[in-house]
């Protein structure tokens, strides 16, 4: 069965800092990977993801995050943090033409100005 | 265009009362998804209806859960005999068919007491 893991759930950042939070995935075929956030008050929206192609993907508000599929993980990165990047962050992977999705646990991002 | 919609956006319900629970997905979407979030617990899938029909309801924690999707649009949970551990955030997700990402709605917060 899938499952992803998110083994940060809780992280505190200064305004400036480099940001990566952590996400494995257990699944042995072709996986569609996801990075949602969801800010204070607001719905789930994407961040990013990936399909095929450049294990490299950007998102929005300067965010990215590498595939590593030796690694089974699917980091997500920004070099320099905001305030407002201040929200929980969910890993997610989908084994291609099904319609399932399996979330991580996320991560409480905080950031102090 | 409109995103997906929920409603009530909170509700607090007293234990052993029936409750139900709406989306309104996004015009077109044939998929949809209902997630139950609690604290610290990330999403836990529900039930998927593709159309009107629900193939998969692996998900609901128990007979007390059911849901309903009409007309291929509107969806509403319905949870029976509430008990205090059905607290927590009802999340409805829809997806165009044969894309992968899906859109969330605001969720419906859920307190029983």
């Amino acid at each position: 069965a899938q499952s992803v893991s998110q083994h940060n759930h809780h992280v505190i950042l200064s305004e400036a800092a480099s940001l990566e939070l952590g996400c494995n995935y257990s699944y042995g075929g072709t996986v569609n990977l996801f990075w949602y956030v969801q800010y204070p008050g607001q719905h789930l929206q994407l961040l990013l993801k990936y399909f095929s192609g450049d294990p490299l993907v950007k998102g929005i508000k300067g965010f990215e995050a590498e595939f590593i599929k030796s690694k089974f993980s699917f980091n997500l990165r920004k070099p320099s943090v905001q305030w407002s990047d201040t929200a929980e962050y969910f890993c997610a992977v989908n084994a291609p033409g099904t319609y399932k999705y399996i979330f991580g646990t996320g991560t409480r991002l905080k950031v102090l100005a | 265009g409109a995103g997906v919609s929920q409603s009530p956006s909170n509700k607090v319900t007293e234990k052993g009362k029936d409750v139900e629970l709406r989306c309104d997905p996004i015009s077109g979407h044939t998929a949809l998804y209902w997630y139950r979030q609690s604290l610290g617990q990330g999403l836990e899938f529900l039930i998927y209806f593709q159309g009107n029909s629900a193939p998969d309801k692996s998900g609901l924690p128990s007979d007390r859960f059911s849901a309903e999707r009409t007309g291929g649009s509107v969806s509403t949970l319905t949870i029976q005999r509430t008990q205090q551990e059905d607290s927590a955030v009802y999340l409805c997700a829809s997806r165009l068919g044969g894309v992968n990402e899906q859109y969330f709605g605001p969720g419906t917060r859920l307190t029983v007491t």
